[in-house]
């Protein structure tokens, strides 16, 4: 079975400054896809970013970047300059890419996210 | 574009009593999941729909839990009878694609179960 863990339960980072949050996972598939969610206080869980495990650049999304290191089984997201809003907590998420039962996702413990001004 | 519809937002509930919860997806969307995310944790999946039909519902306690998706759109969750440790969220989402690729969530239902 698949297991995603976040060692960081907890992380702080002042306003305009970098932070980088860990994931690691446990696989035995060769492709698949992994996730970076946000939650915040309101609880609705917004994407934040996608990588596709057969693709060797990471990716971006405006202030938000992936290191991807497959063989590692290490996914971490950088958020720079980071926002009051980007407060939140943030999830991990893995979904094996071939669909014979089903495209759940499995998801982390959770980094809380603090930014202080 | 409307976003997935959820209710109640909160629900308050004496153990052993009967609870539904209902998601509303996104339209179009083929695709629905349950989650279940308890305090401190990741959300966890409970059932998953294709249309109406079931495709995972392999984490789901059916002894009490059973969710329906009649005529592929809208979905109900009920819990019969509820027990202290299904207090928790329960988290709905649409997907546009068979792969769920981007699975878009709901503001979820908040149980308490006294």
């Amino acid at each position: 079975a698949q297991t995603v863990t976040q060692s960081q339960p907890e992380m702080s980072v002042q306003e305009a400054e970098t932070v980088t949050l860990s994931c690691t996972y446990d696989t035995s598939e060769s492709d698949y896809y992994l996730f970076w969610y946000k939650q915040p206080p309101s609880r609705q869980m917004i994407l934040v970013i996608r990588q596709e495990a057969y693709k060797q650049q990471n990716a971006t999304e405006n202030r938000f970047s992936v290191n991807f290191q497959k063989a590692a089984k290490s996914f971490s997201l950088k958020i720079s300059d980071s926002q009051l809003g980007d407060a939140a907590m943030y999830f991990c998420a893995y979904r094996r890419s071939k669909e014979t039962s089903g495209s759940r996702l499995t998801f982390g413990e959770g980094t809380q996210l603090t930014v202080n001004p | 574009e409307a976003g997935v519809a959820q209710s109640p937002r909160y629900k308050i509930i004496e153990k052993r009593q009967s609870v539904a919860f209902w998601c509303n997806p996104i339209s179009g969307h083929a695709t629905l999941y349950w989650y279940q995310q308890i305090l401190g944790q990741g959300p966890k999946l409970l059932i998953q729909f294709q249309n109406n039909g079931v495709v995972d519902d392999s984490q789901l306690p059916k002894d009490r839990f059973s969710a329906e998706r009649l005529k592929g759109v809208d979905s109900t969750l009920k819990i019969q009878p509820a027990k202290l440790e299904d207090s928790a969220v329960y988290l709905c989402a649409s997907s546009p694609e068979w792969t769920g690729q981007t699975q878009y969530f709901g503001p979820g239902t908040r149980l308490l179960v006294l």
